[in-house]
């Protein structure tokens, strides 16, 4: 049974504009939740993370939302970059343990 | 930039060999994680090393698998035999925190094909 779901395998988004991906999980003993970035034949590299005691966390271009009660977080990316195109993997953890991964949302900017 | 070490990067096999792969972490992260990642899906953990004592293996098929970390550096993951449902990618990662919402830095992976 999946405790982190990406439910959108695939997205879409013109340069410039926002993208939005989307996260739930199941578990309500995670308490921090990172997104990674996979570009093909490498490794996820990190991107941003929010902790359970926060709603929202900003770097740069990415915002992550948290909803603990709707047990649900989002990666706002403004503006969406052709760069930006990749895999992106919602990750969760309790407080010690092994990062739990989503199945991943491929993003596709068009310039 | 410090990186994690991973090797080989591809490797093509017949079912029933054997394959293993090796992994060094960035100097001094004591947790090493070993994950695959089969094609359309996300990573799922293998096993989990606190520098060298496994921390969680519950996900490991310890009928096939096996990993260890000696000296709590580097590390091996074997499969003996290798089946046709072992073609993923076997990622390594290291982390100077045990769990705690602490990134974790991914080496490129190891490609598997059994064919």
């Amino acid at each position: 049974d999946q405790q982190v779901k990406q439910n959108s395998p695939s997205l879409s988004v013109q340069e410039g504009r926002i993208s939005i991906l989307n996260c739930d999980y199941t578990n309500s003993m995670f308490d921090y939740f990172l997104w990674y970035k996979k570009y093909p034949a490498e490794g996820p590299t990190f991107l941003i993370s929010i902790s359970s005691i926060k709603d929202k966390n900003e770097d740069g271009r990415f915002t992550v939302f948290l909803n603990k009660s709707a047990k649900h977080l989002s990666l706002h990316i403004v503006p969406s970059q052709p760069g930006d195109s990749a895999v992106y993997f919602c990750a969760a953890s309790g407080l010690v343990g092994a990062l739990i991964f989503g199945k991943g949302t491929t993003l596709s900017v068009s310039s | 930039e410090a990186e994690v070490a991973q090797s080989p990067r591809y490797k093509i096999t017949e079912k029933s060999q054997a394959v293993a792969f090796w992994c060094d972490p960035i100097s001094g992260h004591a947790t090493l994680y070993w994950y695959r990642q089969i094609l359309g899906q996300g990573p799922e953990l293998l096993v989990q090393f606190q520098d060298e004592s496994v921390v969680d293996d519950s996900q490991l098929p310890k009928d096939r698998f096996s990993a260890e970390r000696l000296k709590g550096v580097d590390s091996t993951l074997k499969i003996q035999p290798a089946e046709l449902g072992d073609s993923a990618m076997y990622l390594c990662a290291s982390s100077p925190t045990s769990g705690g919402g602490g990134e974790l830095f991914f080496g490129e992976g190891s490609r598997l094909t059994v064919l």
